[in-house]
């Protein structure tokens, strides 16, 4: 019954890897995000996809790769892990109308070391 | 760029107090507001959305009011209790993005 899910919800990982995190909603929404908060807990978008199209790219290091499959999946992959990296980062979903609101996954609570 | 603050930071009350959350933004050309709650650890619950052409919400115990044009929203949470004690954050949407602010950490008290 999860509106939005994503997995894992903790990552640790060692410095250099490469890991990805996975996002699918079942709201039927046509807009999925990824936020990052970090450990200051402030939230900041980093990209959206609008119909498996990418429309938000914000000022991200080119080691973060969104994928969308489908308009019900977004993952995140991660290379070359830095020790910066570590944050929770959250999915979101809404619909393409603006009067609509966001829904939120639960986060992943990714750590470096 | 949409810049959004809340105040008061932090913000500790005992039981039973009402209480007002403050957010302001700086482009008020914006879709709508959504107040969200963040308890420790876990993720985000939507718990009221004002359009912009609203003036305000409420669901239960909570109230949102909205003025556009100054650019300002309030969270006022009725009779307060301990399990109020999350962290509050205020998002306005003027695109596709949500920007948010860094959020106000309440503490109710028994």
């Amino acid at each position: 019954d999860t509106a939005v899910s994503q997995t894992p919800k903790y990552l640790v990982t060692q410095m250099g890897n490469d890991k990805s995190i996975k996002c699918e909603q079942n709201l039927g929404h046509d807009t999925m995000y990824w936020y990052k908060q970090d450990s200051k807990k402030f939230l900041k978008i980093m990209f959206s996809y609008n119909n498996k199209e990418l429309i938000i790219n914000e000022t991200v290091p080119n080691r973060f790769s969104p994928k969308s499959p489908d308009k019900a999946h977004l993952n995140l992959h991660i290379n070359s892990l830095e020790l910066g990296d570590s944050a929770v980062y959250f999915c979101a979903s809404s619909r393409e109308t603006e009067s609509r609101g966001y829904t939120f996954g639960s986060g992943t609570r990714l750590t470096v070391v | 760029k949409q810049e959004v603050t809340q105040i008061p930071a932090a913000l500790s009350v005992p039981e039973g107090e009402n209480l007002v959350l403050n957010c302001s933004f700086t482009d008020s050309a914006i879709y709508n507001l959504q107040w969200f709650r963040q308890d420790p650890g876990k993720g985000l619950t939507s718990l009221l959305l004002i359009q912009s052409s609203q003036r305000e919400q409420t669901s239960g115990r909570l109230n949102a009011s909205l003025d556009k044009s100054s650019g300002r929203s309030t969270l006022y949470i009725a009779a307060s209790q301990p399990g109020d004690s999350a962290t509050y954050l205020c998002a306005v949407r003027g695109g596709y993005a949500l920007n948010f602010g860094k959020g106000t950490s309440l503490l109710v008290t028994p």
